[in-house]
């Protein structure tokens, strides 16, 4: 079975700076799919960004990058130029690709992230 | 584009009471997951349809959980006889299901149980 770890349950970062949120997962398999999403307090979960496993180079979405190596399974983010609205928990998230794969997400415990001003 | 809605937002009941949650996924959205966040935690899926079909069930549903999407629209969780372990948030999300690598599942924004 797929497993996310993140190791990090709380993170803080001043306003402006940058901070870097860990993730490791394991799998057996080679094609599949690894997201990170952002749940801010009582609002609903939106994606942040997504990697494809078999695309060497790093997904970037303006602020938000990720540094994907995938023999060491691990799959970080980031957050450039934090910003107060940055504060929410994240997410890290493993997905089978295709093949008959309903693609459910499987989920990491989350990081506690907090933007101080 | 309206999002996904999940109806109530808030539900507190007692011990051995039954509860309904609804979930409405975005519009053309044919795939409909419900997953199930404890504090601490993060989401742990509970069950996946595709249109009506409820294609799995993870172990974690158990007997006292149904789940059903008719006609493939909206879809329902239902938990009989509720447990003190049942308090969690219940997530609903959906897809539209084109298996691209951009298809995205979107959240609605949750059930929160609380059962005394």
């Amino acid at each position: 079975a797929q497993t996310v770890t993140q190791s990090q349950p709380e993170m803080s970062v001043q306003e402006a700076e940058t901070v870097t949120l860990s993730c490791t997962y394991d799998t057996s398999e080679s094609d599949y799919y690894l997201f990170w999403y952002k749940q801010p307090p009582s609002r609903q979960m939106i994606l942040v960004i997504r990697q494809e496993a078999y695309k060497q180079q790093n997904a970037t979405e303006n602020r938000f990058s990720v540094n994907f190596q995938k023999a060491a399974k691990s799959f970080s983010l980031k957050i450039s130029d934090s910003q107060l609205g940055d504060a929410a928990m994240y997410f890290c998230a493993y997905r089978r690709g295709s093949g008959g794969s309903n693609y459910k997400l499987t989920f990491g415990k989350g990081t506690l992230l907090t933007v101080n001003p | 584009d309206t999002g996904v809605s999940q109806d109530p937002r808030h539900k507190i009941t007692k011990r051995g009471q039954n509860v309904t949650f609804r979930c409405d996924p975005i519009s053309e959205h044919n795939r409909l997951y419900w997953y199930r966040q404890t504090l601490g935690q993060g989401p742990e899926f509970l069950t996946y349809f595709q249109n009506e079909a409820q294609l799995e069930k993870s172990r974690l549903l158990s007997d006292r959980f149904s789940a059903e999407r008719p006609k493939g629209s909206f879809s329902t969780l239902e938990i009989q006889r509720t447990e003190q372990g049942d308090s969690a948030m219940y997530l609903c999300a959906s897809r539209l299901g084109t298996g691209a690598p951009t298809d995205t599942q979107y959240f609605g924004p949750g059930t929160r149980l609380t059962v005394l």
